[in-house]
């Protein structure tokens, strides 16, 4: 039974590029959730999905970023012009229904982005 | 609104010593409260969690927690340090009002002497 899947686990763009990071939920989670960690920082909370429909992105800075979770394949957590701000690990974790008591977030490996 | 505070950014012990680490929260609603360890260059692995009951968490790896509401409290024990225990702890919160989200700490560094 395979967790939650990163990729790539390493990125490296240059300022300008676009990132795309990958992240597919363990078998049968159906809510996914982004978060970001900057060096020496715990992680902060970006955005979190349901299939098809973005349920809170309140921690999603309001320019370059996106995210979705379409109805067939993985979630995609979307930089675009990157800027040497945005080099840090992004995880992502899935539930099997809405996180909170009862359920546990499980996070995948992460993905280092590097920005030169 | 929740938050957390994790008191310590580095904490060093010797083999077999008792580990502590201290988290104290903030939250209007009820909290449910977690602890995750993190390897290098991995994820976060949850070690134990409080939700309701309880108040006396146990945990993998021989791990524990006390939720005191009293002092907004959920520090993390361990009677005897391993060396495998090095790596970067956790602390996070969530409620029901919150869910879907959760609020971390900047993370404690436990680093164990041989």
């Amino acid at each position: 039974n395979a967790g939650v899947m990163q990729n790539p686990r390493h990125l490296v763009r240059r300022r300008g590029q676009e990132a795309r990071l990958r992240c597919s939920p363990m078998k049968g989670h159906s809510h996914v959730y982004w978060y970001r960690q900057l060096p020496e920082e715990g992680l902060k909370f970006m955005v979190y999905l349901q299939k098809e429909n973005i349920i809170d992105e309140s921690g999603m800075p309001k320019e370059r970023f996106s995210a979705e979770f379409p109805k067939e394949g993985p979630s995609i957590l979307r930089i675009q012009q990157v800027v040497r701000g945005d080099s840090a690990a992004y995880f992502c974790a899935s539930s099997l229904r809405i996180a909170g008591a009862q359920e546990t977030q499980y996070f995948g490996p992460g993905t280092r982005l590097l920005v030169l | 609104a929740q938050s957390v505070t994790q008191l310590g950014s580095h904490v060093s012990v010797s083999e077999g010593a008792l580990v502590l680490l201290r988290c104290n929260y903030s939250s209007s609603v009820p909290p449910y409260l977690f602890w995750y360890v993190q390897y290098p260059n991995q994820g976060l692995q949850l070690l134990l969690k409080y939700t309701t009951g309880a108040t006396l968490v146990k945990g993998i790896n021989g791990f524990e927690a006390e939720f005191k509401k009293s002092e907004t409290s959920f520090h993390l024990t361990k009677p005897s340090a391993h060396m495998s225990d090095a790596a970067e702890y956790f602390c996070a919160v969530t409620s029901n009002t919150n869910a879907g989200k959760s609020t971390f700490g900047d993370g404690t560094t436990l680093t164990v002497k041989p």
